[in-house]
């Protein structure tokens, strides 16, 4: 899979939006970008993913540059629920990559 | 997730006792995994399982060992805890519909220490 690269800490409003960036360069053209979040050692929760075209869902929405080579997850509405690390991920979907490798990510904190 | 539950949630032993840690899941998923999660290394998986029938290593296996009981159920065992296992343990299920959709979904986590 493709390494990503995330900015260790991010800082945002509440009630702003969160935008996460996330480079990963050597993207390939059957790899996925998905996006977990981490909130304080509970469970990682997925987010979103996507491959070519932008996404939305009721939690975030994800833009993918044309050339596929970065990304951002946005959060629309920042809340102190959204504090957590954020994980960017690339993965292929195929047999025999089966685990999430998953980087540093962003630690995210919202700000009253 | 609600859907996903380990147990224990937290669990003291000591070096060479053996311990089973629990995972069951009613979401319905044939997939389940055992991953691991230390301190600034990300999550690491252990062991995984397509259904009832498949387990397979992941990249940290040794010292683990897996039982896929149900489909709903799936169990990881430190046959002789040692101190560098001690660390932060996590199930998860996925719904491999199809290639484009697989989604991971986590438990809430096992925390063992190994005196």
């Amino acid at each position: 899979d493709a390494k990503t690269t995330q900015p260790p800490s991010m800082d945002c409003a509440e009630g702003r939006a969160a935008n996460l960036p996330c480079n990963h360069s050597t993207i390939s053209g059957n790899e996925y970008v998905y996006w977990y979040r981490q909130i304080h050692s509970q469970g990682p929760q997925y987010i979103i993913h996507g491959l070519k075209n932008n996404e939305t869902n009721e939690m975030a929405s994800l833009i993918i540059t044309e050339d596929r080579k970065s990304s951002t997850l946005i959060l629309p509405h920042a809340t102190l629920r959204d504090t957590a690390v954020y994980y960017c991920i690339v993965r292929a979907l195929n047999f025999g990559n089966e685990k999430l490798t998953f980087g540093t990510g962003t630690r995210l904190t919202i700000i009253p | 997730d609600a859907d996903v539950t380990q147990t224990p949630r937290n669990r003291i032993t000591k070096t060479g006792k053996r311990i089973m840690l629990e995972c069951s899941q009613t979401k319905g998923h044939d997939r389940m995994y055992w991953y691991r999660q230390d301190p600034g290394l990300g999550l690491r998986l252990i062991y995984y399982s397509f259904d009832v029938k498949d387990i397979n290593k992941g990249e940290i296996s040794d010292g683990y060992s897996v039982s896929r009981q149900a489909q709903a159920k799936f169990s990881l065992s430190l046959e002789s805890a040692i101190p560098n296992q001690t660390a932060l343990y996590f199930c998860a299920t996925s719904d491999f519909t199809s290639v484009r959709q697989e989604t991971q979904y986590f438990g809430p986590g096992t925390r063992l220490l190994v005196l």
